[in-house]
Order: C-alpha cells, then sequence, then structure tokens
C-alpha cells in the first residue's frame, strides 16, 4: 500500500482554463475528503464522499468545481475557468469510516498556480 | 469562520529544550483534537490526538493537553531534535468527517 496518490503534484494553467485532479485513496478506505490549503493558512474542508456518494460540500465549492468519485475508487476535482484566487495546494485524505485519531491519511496535494 | 487558531505563526526552540505549542478553538462539538506535523511539498502527517473528554495524552517525547473550561491545547514535545523542525497544524475533528485546521505554526529547533 502506497498510500494516498494525487497527481499531478503541480500544475500551473492560464487563468480560464479547466483542471482536473486526480485522489488515489487507500485501497480499502471507503472515505475520501478534498482539502483546499492557501498561502500562510491551514487546510479547508471542500467536500467528501462515502463510497461513490458525496454527502457534504462546502460553501468554498463553488459552481465551477466539481468532485466526483464514480465508482468509490479514485476522485477526480475539475475546476473550470480557473481564476488567480484558486492557486492554493488541492489535499485529498482517505479514512475507513469515521476515525477518531490516526486513521486519516493525507496525500502529498497537488499544488495550482494559475497564472 | 476560524474555530480553530493558532495564534504563533513561529517559535524556535534550543536542541534538548521543551517545544510548546498553543491552539484555541471555539467549537465545543469538536469530537477529537489532532496535531499534525507538515513539511513543504508533503502533506500533513499525523502525530498525535486526543478525544474531548480526555484531558492529557502521551506519545514518546510528545503529549497533549486539552482544557476544555479555556477550549485551548497545547502540544508538548520533549527534548525538542532539530527533525522536529516543521509547521505543526491543530485540528479539531466534527462528526469524525470534517477537519478545522488551524493557520500552522513553524517550529524551528535549533542544534
Amino acid at each position: 500500500d502506497t498510500g494516498v496518490s494525487q497527481d499531478p503534484r503541480h500544475k500551473i494553467t492560464k487563468r480560464g482554463q479547466n483542471v482536473t485532479f486526480r485522489c488515489d485513496p487507500i485501497s480499502e478506505h471507503n472515505r475520501l475528503y478534498w482539502y483546499r490549503q492557501t498561502l500562510g493558512q491551514g487546510p479547508e474542508f471542500l467536500t467528501y464522499f462515502q463510497n461513490e456518494a458525496q454527502l457534504e460540500k462546502s460553501r468554498l465549492l463553488s459552481d465551477r468545481f466539481s468532485a466526483e468519485r464514480p465508482k468509490g475508487s479514485f476522485s477526480t476535482l475539475e475546476i473550470q475557468r480557473t481564476e488567480q484566487g484558486d492557486s492554493a495546494m488541492y489535499l485529498c485524505a482517505s479514512s475507513l469510516g469515521g476515525q477518531s485519531g490516526n486513521g486519516y491519511t493525507f496525500g502529498s496535494g497537488t499544488r495550482l498556480t494559475v497564472v | 469562520d476560524q474555530q480553530v487558531k493558532q495564534n504563533s505563526p513561529s517559535l524556535s526552540v534550543q536542541e534538548g529544550r521543551i517545544s510548546i505549542l498553543n491552539c484555541d478553538y471555539t467549537n465545543s462539538m469538536f469530537d477529537y483534537f489532532l496535531w499534525y506535523k507538515k513539511y513543504p511539498a508533503e502533506g500533513p502527517t499525523f502525530l498525535i490526538s486526543i478525544s474531548s473528554i480526555k484531558d492529557k495524552n502521551e506519545d514518546g517525547r510528545f503529549t497533549v493537553f486539552l482544557n476544555k473550561s479555556a477550549k485551548h491545547l497545547s502540544l508538548h514535545i520533549v527534548p525538542s531534535q532539530p527533525g522536529d523542525s516543521a509547521v505543526y497544524f491543530c485540528a479539531g475533528l466534527y462528526n469524525f468527517n470534517k477537519f478545522y485546521f488551524g493557520s500552522g505554526t513553524k517550529l524551528n529547533v535549533k542544534p
């Protein structure tokens, strides 16, 4: 098991372009989470899935953002018509159900730069 | 809404001494509190946690204290080592499915 994998590690895009990120969770984990971390801040919750069902979305997730987990395994996060304010580190995490302590594993993130 | 706050952006400590990182929160409904350590270009790595019904949890050199009346928790690292230098995030876990993170404290342990 290689942990939570995120691809790509870095993405530079021009404003107005669409981007898509992928997250592969730990294989037996049924929950998958997306967070966004901007410079100088801690990660902020965006959304989470239990299997293929998206159970909660933050108001931070505007209409330009969409996340999917079609088969309950990997997930994609798409940002349409990117803006400079979307520049951030996008983190994915997974867990087996709702865990109490060390049951959540984070990936290394995708750093998005919108120019 | 900043439900978890870390008011010290940085801390510098001499190797072998104690490091104390502080965190304040506003939401009394957190189930757990966790400390994560983060190196540049990596995701947060779990360090230690404490249930909201406990007041202390210890794991080796790391101890977390929870003061519910003050809505305050702290992480003690004794003795501090240069390898502990990283950014430390405090987080509250709500409903076992959502983290609220503080803004982080950058710890520098000087040899």
